[in-house]
């Protein structure tokens, strides 16, 4: 059984358009994030929810929303996609939200913009 | 704007080397120092959480040591094999900030059979 799946794992699209990124963890997490892996490879926090509550929003455009609709899933939906938006975003999931406890990551989705 | 360094960026060893990284964090607002193994085409996979100075954790042949004061963090991995090839993260959280990594730009380790 997977821990942490994101769907889709590949998606192109062109500039513009709106899109989603699907994200379901089975561990029985509290909390969960979003986190984008720039062109220099680094990963980079954007978003965290807490039993479907929002308590980070990394300063990221107002273009990407997240939603919780249950504590097993956060989902990103991205609106007028451009092309600096082009990165793998990673979801992720752990017990708690103090940041003491281990992150586990799904397999990422890589977003091409075109 | 709180930086984590790594060093070295990347590394190529023989196997059966014995190896360490560096991490260097800002001591202030410290929370928990944490270390990721990351293999090509998969996602991270956590290794070690530290939270208290002169911390020491152990997995195997990799084992992890904290200095909170200094702000530094050592992974070593002792007898490298080809299958320790991976980047190595380490990530930063601090006190009320709800969890979120800030991380490193790895240590990219090569071991060559």
């Amino acid at each position: 059984d997977t821990a942490v799946s994101q769907t889709p794992k590949y998606l192109v699209t062109q500039m513009g358009n709106d899109k989603s990124i699907k994200c379901e963890q089975n561990l029985g997490h509290d909390t969960m994030y979003w986190y984008k892996q720039d062109s220099k490879k680094f990963l980079k926090i954007m978003f965290s929810y807490n039993n479907k509550e929002l308590i980070i929003n990394e300063t990221v455009p107002n273009r990407f929303s997240p939603k919780s609709p249950d504590k097993a899933h956060l989902n990103l939906h991205i609106n007028s996609l451009e092309l600096g938006d082009s990165a793998v975003y990673f979801c992720a999931s752990s017990q708690e939200s103090r940041g003491t406890g281990e992150q586990y990551f799904g397999p990422g989705t890589r977003l091409t913009v075109t | 704007i709180l930086n984590v360094e790594q060093s070295p960026q990347s590394l190529h060893v023989q196997e059966g080397d014995s190896t360490n990284f560096t991490c260097s964090f800002p001591s202030s607002n410290f929370y928990a120092l944490h270390w990721y193994r990351w293999e090509t085409a998969k996602s991270p996979e956590a290794l070690f959480v530290m939270t208290l100075n002169g911390d020491e954790k152990k997995k195997g042949r990799i084992s992890a040591t904290l200095n909170t004061k200094e702000g530094y963090s050592y992974l070593y991995i002792k007898g490298s094999q080809p299958e320790d090839s991976a980047t190595y993260l380490c990530a930063l959280t601090i006190y009320n900030q709800g969890g979120k990594l800030i991380f490193g730009q790895g240590t990219e380790l090569s071991v060559k059979p």
